[in-house]
């Protein structure tokens, strides 16, 4: 069973626009999710993260959303650039010293110029 | 010296070979993991070392077989691979509840 879900394979989004990339998850013990980028042919970069204990995380054009009641997160890139084309996936963890991050299954993001 | 480096990048063998796969991390991190990425699949949790002891095994077959000799360094030996078992293998390091830095991967074609 999937702990971590993306449902979006792919979006399109037009430059200077918001892309909104979503994700959900369902064990409620996740306390600490993240965000990736993957480029092809390179490993993932970690993006952006946020703690349960808050709702909102910014860091530039990314800040990434969090709805504890409704088991979801999502990652805000505003405006959106052509160089923000990649694959992103979200990650979901315990802190509680497991070391254990379970990964979304990832969504292509294309900006169109 | 980048962060987590990974080799070889790419790799073919056939299902009789013994190969291994190497990682390196410069970053001075505890934890040390091995990911499976196929495709259309989720990155899979493979293993998980911290401190060179082993703390996750995700269930994974025998014909993966880890080894973390020190917290910088990690291997995974791979011998009678199945096609299936062709996919991108990435290694990762972090600190103790840190986000991972993952190195560039090792692609791997079972033939």
């Amino acid at each position: 069973d999937q702990q971590v879900k993306q449902n979006s394979p792919s979006l399109s989004v037009q430059e200077g626009r918001i892309s909104i990339l979503n994700c959900d998850y369902t064990n409620s013990m996740f306390d600490y999710f993240l965000w990736y980028k993957k480029y092809p042919a390179e490993g993932p970069t970690f993006l952006i993260s946020i703690s349960s204990i808050k709702d909102k995380n910014e860091d530039g054009r990314f800040t990434v959303f969090l709805n504890k009641s409704a088991k979801h997160l999502s990652l805000h890139i505003v405006p959106s650039q052509p160089g923000d084309s990649a694959v992103y996936f979200c990650a979901a963890s315990q802190r509680s010293g497991t070391y254990k991050y379970i990964f979304g299954t990832g969504t292509r993001l294309k900006v169109l110029a | 010296e980048t962060g987590v480096t990974q080799t070889p990048r790419h790799l073919v063998m056939g299902m009789t070979n013994k190969k291994s796969l190497k990682c390196e991390q410069h970053l001075g991190h505890n934890a040390m993991y091995w990911y499976k990425q196929s495709a259309k699949k989720p990155l899979e949790l493979m293993f998980v070392y911290n401190f060179k002891e082993q703390t996750e095994n995700n269930s994974v077959p025998s014909r993966f077989s880890p080894e973390c000799p020190n917290s910088s360094h990690l291997f995974l030996h791979l011998h009678t691979l199945q096609p299936e078992d062709s996919a991108l293998y990435l290694c990762a390091s972090s600190q103790f509840n840190g986000e991972l830095f993952f190195g560039e991967g090792s692609r791997l074609t079972v033939l």
